[in-house]
């Protein structure tokens, strides 16, 4: 049962830029604790997009960036591309559950 | 090159055992604490558990604690988890996955798939 809530899908035309929600509590997001973005593309392990809110580790386009505020987090894709198509979590630490927590996920489609 | 290779997934019985492994190349093993990140079929990620750098530190998602156990051995590179009282909602892709310093996960294995049915 995942405490960070994403919507199901998102979709774009190519170049187009899409948003992807991700929305916490108290207890994670709210908490202050860092939120981290993963992308899994269909059949593969998730690979690191955004770590620390808003920071892409190395070889990850600048097409991708993130953002935080109080309890919750967003991923913004701009000038989407076919390869973009994929699943997309959020991730964060809960200090009720004292553990991590991932989002529900949403998938991304390119149209 | 960094690389994390997971085995020991199969078919198991309800209320059976396993045991999978992740040996870990390409950076200091000791030095990163490594969790263990499951996916059942069509569904999302779940986070099962974690264990510190020096295995001092172990954590457990409410779902598998008191049945699963996760170790580490840094003398052979190498993460483990122990899986005991299976159920079918067990079933899933296990994946481990490196810690970086900032608790993202840096790096993933490729993932090995843990069926449980009779």
């Amino acid at each position: 049962q995942s405490v960070l809530t994403q919507p199901p899908s998102v979709s774009g035309a190519p170049g187009q830029r899409v948003t992807i929600s991700c929305t916490g509590s108290r207890s994670n997001i709210g908490a202050g604790f860092d939120v981290h973005w993963y992308q899994q593309l269909p059949g593969t392990a998730p690979k690191l997009l955004i770590f620390g809110n808003s920071n892409r580790p190395s070889g990850v386009p600048n097409r991708f960036s993130g953002s935080k505020s109080a309890t919750a987090a967003s991923l913004a894709i701009t000038g989407l591309q076919a390869e973009d198509e994929a699943g997309y979590y959020c991730q964060s630490y809960d200090s009720s559950l004292s553990g991590y927590v991932f989002g529900t996920g949403t998938m991304v489609t390119v149209l | 090159e960094v690389q994390l290779l997971e085995s020991g997934g199969g078919l198991v019985q309800p209320g059976g055992s396993l045991r999978l492994s992740c040996v870990a190349s390409g950076f200091t093993f000791s030095s990163y604490a490594m969790s263990w990140v499951r996916q059942a079929p069509g569904k999302g990620l779940e986070w099962a558990s974690g264990i510190s750098g020096s295995g001092a530190g172990t954590y457990y998602a409410d779902s598998v604690k008191g049945r699963f156990t996760i170790s580490r051995d840094n003398s052979k590179n190498t993460l483990y988890l122990q899986m005991n009282s299976l159920r079918a909602e067990d079933t899933a892709v296990f994946f481990c996955a490196k810690a970086s310093s900032g608790n993202a996960f840096d790096i993933w294995g490729q993932g090995t798939m843990v069926t449980v049915s009779s």
